[in-house]
């Protein structure tokens, strides 16, 4: 079992359309929960990161993590045609050089 | 814009052939990372190194070798390129604590054929 599964995809939306992104992890020790976007043919950039239970708001992004049910979401409001990307999520464990686990990213496009 | 590099950008080489992929970064940070990634597929962590001196391998075996001489400079050397090398190759760079954020160039696609 892998330790970060995230919904596979792709997506396709309409712009002006809630995103929802989705991604579970299996080890209760992961303390940092990130998003990364990668666009085509870049390298991914952090969108959001959050370390406690609950929303955490960033203009059309918010991030979600329920600690309970080791999940955690990326919801983008009224989507654009720019948010066409893979999104990634990324947990950090309690390690000391910092490891991140990725998930295995969710191709999103939204067409005008 | 995170200031860090990569070269090639894209490198297309026989097997057999040594390789060595280029990572710099102009941010002072002490941590620098390689990744692994295939399409549709997660980031695999191959190499890391603390700082000067200092480096281990990641969770993915990977016969490639990695030196750090230098904060700014971290590549990655394949001594004999192989099919089963072809991927991109993604360098990355965090501070020591701070946010933990790992600001990522823009990758080496490396095809072997």
């Amino acid at each position: 079992q892998k330790e970060v599964e995230q919904d596979p995809g792709p997506l396709s939306v309409p712009e002006g359309a809630i995103v929802s992104l989705n991604c579970t992890y299996s080890n209760s020790a992961f303390q940092y929960f990130m998003w990364y976007r990668q666009y085509s043919r870049k390298g991914p950039e952090l969108l959001m990161y959050t370390y406690s239970s609950g929303n955490k708001e960033d203009g059309r992004f918010t991030a979600q993590v329920d600690k309970s049910s080791k999940y955690i979401s990326l919801f983008i409001r009224d989507s654009q045609p720019s948010d066409s990307a893979t999104y990634l999520c990324a947990i950090l464990g309690g390690t000391s050089y910092g490891k991140l686990t990725f998930g295995q990213g969710t191709i999103l496009t939204v067409h005008p | 814009e995170a200031d860090i590099y990569q070269t090639p950008r894209y490198l297309v080489i026989g097997t057999g052939k040594k390789i060595t992929l280029e990572c710099s970064q102009t941010m002072g940070h002490d941590k620098m990372y390689w990744y692994q990634q295939d399409p549709g597929m997660e980031l695999h962590l191959i190499h890391y190194s603390y700082g000067v001196n200092s480096t281990e391998k990641g969770d993915l075996s990977s016969e490639s070798t990695v030196s750090r001489i230098r904060t700014e400079h971290f590549p990655l050397t394949l001594e004999s390129a192989r099919p089963s090398h072809t991927s991109q190759y993604l360098c990355a760079s965090s501070e020591y604590g701070g946010t933990y954020e790992q600001y990522f160039g823009p990758g080496t696609r490396l095809t072997v054929t």
